[in-house]
């Protein structure tokens, strides 16, 4: 199976710097993908390492692991509404359920002033 | 083009009550995926395709049932309703162009089984 854990919850200010972890136990799988969600809203994509090593757009940077089973999502000159949930996610290439997408279970961040 | 449309927005059922939720999608994407997502937590799969004809069971699909006769279409069955099935449910699409991974996502449907 497919498992990826993250910090429940983050607090951070106006202007800083923050960086929520992904670790995870599967195989087998395209690449680690994050996605970012606003109170009420849906899911949208912010990133995704199909390889190991940082990607950046903008104010947000993602990093991957394979050897480690580690990824971070980074936030730069943090905003007041990067306030919002982040997930980190995965999807399957092995022969039994090739495609299928597993979620983490999300981490809550909040920017004060 | 509209993206991935979900019908209807909000619902409330009665246990025991059966309801099909729509969704819809015009990129011509080969994955589609069910999700559903309880207050406070992350998403569960519940079905996924990778193409017409082709449906497979995710993490938890009891109680629900899926099909996907078109590319654009994969509807989420809930045959007879029960209040642990109260829950926002999404639907995404995914494409040929999967190299980003990148899912889109459905605005979502409200259901409340009381």
């Amino acid at each position: 199976g497919q498992s990826l854990e993250q910090p429940s919850e983050v607090t951070a200010v106006e202007g800083a710097i923050v960086q929520i972890n992904c670790t995870y136990q599967t195989s087998g799988f395209y690449g680690l993908s994050w996605y970012q969600q606003h109170d009420g809203g849906a899911p949208t994509f912010l990133s995704y390492n199909a390889l190991d090593g940082l990607e950046e757009t903008g104010r947000f940077s993602s990093f991957l692991s394979r050897s480690d089973s580690y990824g971070y999502l980074l936030l730069q000159e943090l905003q007041m509404k990067d306030s919002a949930s982040y997930f980190c996610a995965v999807r399957s290439f092995s022969n039994t359920n090739a495609g299928k997408s597993t979620f983490g279970d999300g981490t809550t961040l909040t920017v004060k002033p | 083009n509209a993206g991935v449309t979900q019908t209807p927005k909000f619902r409330i059922l009665k246990i025991g009550q059966s309801m099909t939720l729509q969704c819809t999608q015009d990129m011509n994407h080969n994955y589609m995926y069910w999700y559903r997502q309880d207050p406070g937590m992350g998403l569960k799969l519940i079905y996924y395709s990778v193409g017409a004809g082709i449906t497979d069971k995710g993490e938890v699909p009891n109680g629900y049932n899926v099909s996907r006769s078109t590319t654009e279409d994969f509807p989420l069955r809930l045959e007879l309703a029960a209040p642990s099935q109260t829950s926002v449910y999404f639907c995404a699409s995914l494409g040929g162009e999967a190299r980003y991974n990148e899912q889109f996502f459905g605005p979502g449907t409200r259901l409340t089984v009381l």
